[in-house]
């Protein structure tokens, strides 16, 4: 099984609508949890943190299920500009705590 | 406030030659990671470096590919003979903290020919 899997899309849905991304990590283990943004040919940027609570920043909310080892991101009001790859990041398995990159999810926002 | 600066950012090379790859980190960062992403593909974890020291290397192949961070200077990725299937961006990261956010530079994207 992959630390960290993603559904890779691509996710096209029109401007305004809302979208959710799934992201499954295999460390029961994991205490920090983040979705990045990365554009075509460019570097990750972090997008925002996850905490067990659940967090939201504008339109974007992060929750987490420890129990079902899932994170999610949910996009509501889609932007052209939210067009991008997002992935999930994970700390992973040894004790350096690095942090492990799913392979990302594709999203296309069309007019 | 410079971020995470990486040079080169392109860099073509011939098969069997060698290919260095420098990160500075963001001031006052000591903990370095490199990560390599494939064309089409995620970013794969290759080491991990603090000041003089490789913490975790569980990523990098084990040869031809080397790391180092030195006490003073950028943190350096290098690989000798390289091959074709060597040609991918070489991103590096700095964090102030273990586990915590980590700042991207821009990538440098090798090709070798």
């Amino acid at each position: 099984r992959k630390e960290v899997e993603q559904d890779p899309g691509p996710f096209n849905v029109p401007e305004g609508a809302t979208v959710a991304f799934n992201c499954t990590y295999s460390n029961s283990a994991s205490q920090s949890f983040f979705w990045y943004r990365q554009d075509c040919r460019k570097e990750p940027k972090l997008l925002m943190s996850v905490y067990s609570s659940g967090n939201e920043d504008g339109r974007f909310t992060a929750q987490l299920n420890r129990a079902s080892q899932y994170i999610s991101l949910l996009i509501r009001d889609s932007k052209l500009s939210d067009s991008a790859t997002y992935l999930c990041v994970v700390n992973g398995l040894s004790n350096t705590d690095k942090l492990i990159f799913g392979t990302g999810t594709r999203l296309q926002v069309f007019p | 406030n410079a971020g995470v600066m990486q040079n080169p950012r392109h860099l073509v090379r011939r098969r069997g030659q060698e290919a260095r790859l420098r990160c500075s980190p963001v001031k006052g960062h000591s903990h370095v990671y490199w990560y390599r992403q494939l064309p089409e593909e995620g970013l794969k974890f290759m080491v991990y470096l603090q000041k003089e020291n490789i913490i975790d290397e569980s990523g990098m192949p084990k040869e031809r590919f080397s790391a180092e961070f030195p006490k003073e200077g950028p943190s350096i990725l290098r690989i000798q003979q390289v091959v074709r299937g060597d040609s991918a961006a070489y991103f590096c990261a700095s964090s102030p903290e273990l586990g915590g956010e980590l700042f991207f530079g821009e990538g440098s994207r090798l090709t070798v020919l």
